[in-house]
């Protein structure tokens, strides 16, 4: 079956070390997204790559980290600089742009929490 | 500015009853689509619908239909007959032509009571 994974599903660590949560879609999608998504501020993008070797801020970029080596993944590293990482974090891949007007598809989402 | 307003932070009905989310968006693009997602507690959100700019039609899909009015800036989207399958979160999203990112609205949280 074609998706997206992500894992793990539940990721604890400790203040001032890194992580970093994988994302991989075997949809042949040239697009990948990551987000943020906490309580009641819906979702805000982190970085999008619309091709290999290239990525492209959001919205809320500090603090986190990504690379698109290959066109099947996506890695996310929450470093320490990041004021409140405790959050889900979503990643999406789509077909095409999101000025085309492409649909997302999501992957089920990582819960760190940062103690 | 928000692009995508969903005021309605919570709902909850009872099972068989009909409700309408309500998503009013903002943007100057003459080209740009809606979508409509929907997020159980899985986590996952699971693309329900996407309608362009030039397409004004209403659309059902069984139980679901939406309808898009440009002149109110709006993009609602009604369940009728609610089911508990039903219950999870429901996000409004806008792209536009000129741009390279999604705009979600903060969700609605729809609990349907059996």
């Amino acid at each position: 079956d074609g998706g997206i994974t992500q894992s793990p599903k539940y990721l604890f660590r400790k203040e001032g070390q890194n992580v970093t949560l994988s994302c991989e879609q075997n949809l042949n999608h040239d697009a990948m997204y990551w987000y943020r998504q906490d309580p009641g501020q819906g979702l805000r993008l982190i970085y999008y790559s619309h091709i290999v070797n290239d990525f492209q801020k959001g919205d809320i970029a500090e603090g986190y980290s990504v690379s698109r080596e290959k066109k099947e993944s996506f890695p996310l590293t929450v470093t320490s600089a990041q004021k409140n990482p405790t959050a889900f974090y979503l990643c999406a891949s789509s077909p095409g742009t999101a000025s085309a007007g492409s649909p997302l598809h999501f992957g089920n989402g990582t819960r760190l929490t940062v103690t | 500015a928000q692009k995508v307003t969903q005021a309605q932070t919570e709902i909850s009905v009872v099972e068989k009853e009909d409700v309408t989310l309500d998503c009013v968006y903002e943007t100057r693009d003459t080209t740009y689509y809606l979508f409509w997602y929907k997020q159980p507690p899985s986590g996952e959100l699971v693309f329900l619908i996407r309608r362009n700019s030039f397409d004004e039609q209403n659309e059902i899909s069984g139980r679901y239909s939406w309808n898009f009015q440009k002149s109110t800036s709006s993009f609602n989207f009604t369940i009728t007959a609610s089911q508990v399958v039903d219950s999870a979160v429901y996000f409004c999203a806008l792209s536009e032509a000129s741009g390279n990112q999604f705009y979600f609205g903060t969700g609605t949280s729809l609990t349907v009571i059996p």
